[in-house]
């Protein structure tokens, strides 16, 4: 069985400033797939980030950047020089070949202030 | 590209009373599913479709919730007889095949509201 575990809750940062949202899973699985996914109010999730749990390199997109510890199983999700459409709730999710099944965590609600 | 289409957005009804929700996934895609989202929670997934074909349902409350995919294109997911712990956002959610990529495109839920 898959688990994914983020213990933030909630977030805040200044626009432009750096965060960094935290993620823990488990899987008895070799071959997995990591994701970030953002749930703007009231809009629909779209996928921010992912990352093969083979490839060593950590993946990046634009501002959007994680810190892949396979040893420590943990996940994390740095967003640089946030802005105000950043806010949104985040979702960690894991992906495993045999269960082709997404588990989604409890979600970090981000906001970026002024 | 058209995303998936939700209706209806938002739906209030009384307990014991039936729900249908529609879901148009993006043209193309063969694998669709529904997730359930409690208030606060992450998506849990309650099936999955490839073409016409429930592949996976086991999380899926058979007593009260049915869901069909005719055609394997739009799909239905019905509550009968809705109860008050019903009450969440139900997600539609498409991919290309087996969505082994991990990348769903999501529709913008529907919400209901269980009295």
């Amino acid at each position: 069985a898959q688990t994914v575990t983020q213990s933030q809750p909630e977030m805040s940062v200044q626009e432009a400033e750096t965060v960094t949202l935290s993620c823990t899973y488990d899987t008895s699985e070799s071959n997995y797939y990591l994701f970030w996914y953002k749930q703007p109010p009231s809009r629909q999730m779209i996928l921010v980030i992912r990352q093969e749990a083979y490839k060593q390199q950590n993946a990046t997109e634009n501002r959007f950047s994680v810190n892949f510890q396979k040893a420590a199983k943990s996940f994390s999700l740095k967003i640089s020089d946030s802005q105000l459409g950043d806010t949104a709730m985040y979702f960690c999710a894991s992906l495993t070949g045999t269960a082709s099944k997404l588990t989604f965590g409890t979600g970090t609600r981000l906001q970026v202030t002024l | 590209e058209a995303g998936v289409v939700q209706s209806p957005r938002y739906k209030i009804i009384e307990k014991k009373q039936p729900v249908a929700f529609w879901c148009n996934p993006i043209s193309g895609h063969n694998t669709l599913y529904w997730y359930l989202q409690n208030l606060g929670q992450g998506p849990e997934l309650l099936i999955r479709y490839e073409n016409e074909e429930a592949v996976d349902d086991s999380q899926l409350p058979k007593d009260r919730f049915s869901a069909e995919r005719l055609k394997g294109v739009d799909s239905t997911l019905k509550i009968q007889p809705a109860e008050l712990g019903d009450s969440a956002v139900y997600l539609c959610a498409s991919s290309r095949w087996g969505g082994h990529t991990g990348e769903l495109f999501f529709g913008e839920g529907s919400r209901l509201t269980v009295l």
